[in-house]
């Protein structure tokens, strides 16, 4: 059975950092492309980030680039979102997504439970 | 505002069949594909139909996919009460190069 278990999210101020994890079991995680997809508090779906199976392409939504970086780690079986300067606008539910392809096919068939992230002063 | 436009709402009786349409333009489902997802309250979103009319495994064939130029469409039959939920649609956009999703439709089965 597929898990995707994220972590390391909560309160944080304007403008510090937050690092994101994602751990995955139930599969073979090099194989897939991974994604991280954001949900503010009763508003839509918001792709953020995604990256291919090895590493060597990465996309980002406008509203995060330069201030997101979205990088695994195979071995450890592990997606990670490294976010900058945060806003208020980034506080929203982070979920990690498993893409059906291993360069981004663009869909996502396995999801995690989300991790809240709030930023406020 | 979403780039995909979305039907805030829909309902329908128990047993019968629901629509909910997805409209784009050019740059997105007019040359890309399109995939719909369910959220039940609480929860994360499921994948329902990739490459605009395909079900993954597992997902019924009351659920399918359709496009036509710059638009999708979801179709749900013989609708139950837990297909209460939250879709959306979602598809590449090249002049974004990003992810899009529309706004996400409410379906109530009355």
């Amino acid at each position: 059975e597929v898990q995707l278990v994220e972590s390391g999210g909560g309160l944080v101020q304007p403008g510090r950092s937050l690092r994101l994890s994602c751990a995955a079991s139930g599969f073979t995680f090099d194989d897939y492309a991974m994604h991280w997809v954001r949900q503010a508090p009763g508003k839509g779906l918001e792709w953020v980030s995604g990256i291919s199976w090895n590493s060597g392409s990465a996309g980002y939504a406008d509203s995060v680039k330069g201030r997101f970086t979205i990088s695994r780690d195979n071995a450890k079986k592990s997606l990670y979102l490294q976010m900058n300067s945060l806003r208020a606008e980034d506080t929203a539910l982070y979920f990690c997504a498993k893409d059906i392809g291993y360069e981004a096919r663009n869909y996502f068939d396995s999801w995690g439970q989300g991790i809240l992230v709030t930023v406020s002063s | 505002q979403s780039v995909l436009t979305q039907p805030p709402s829909v309902s329908a009786a128990p047993g019968q069949k629901v629509t909910i349409s997805c409209s784009g333009s050019s740059s997105n489902i007019g040359n890309n594909y399109v995939s719909w997802y369910q959220q039940l309250p609480g929860t994360a979103p499921k994948l329902l139909i990739y490459d605009n009319n395909k079900r993954p495994s597992g997902i019924p064939d009351r659920f399918s996919g359709s496009k036509s130029g710059t638009s999708a469409t979801l179709g749900i039959t013989g609708l139950q009460t837990g297909d209460e939920a939250d879709y959306y649609c979602g598809t590449w956009d090249s002049s974004l190069s990003a992810v899009i999703f529309g706004g996400g439709t409410k379906l109530t089965v009355l």
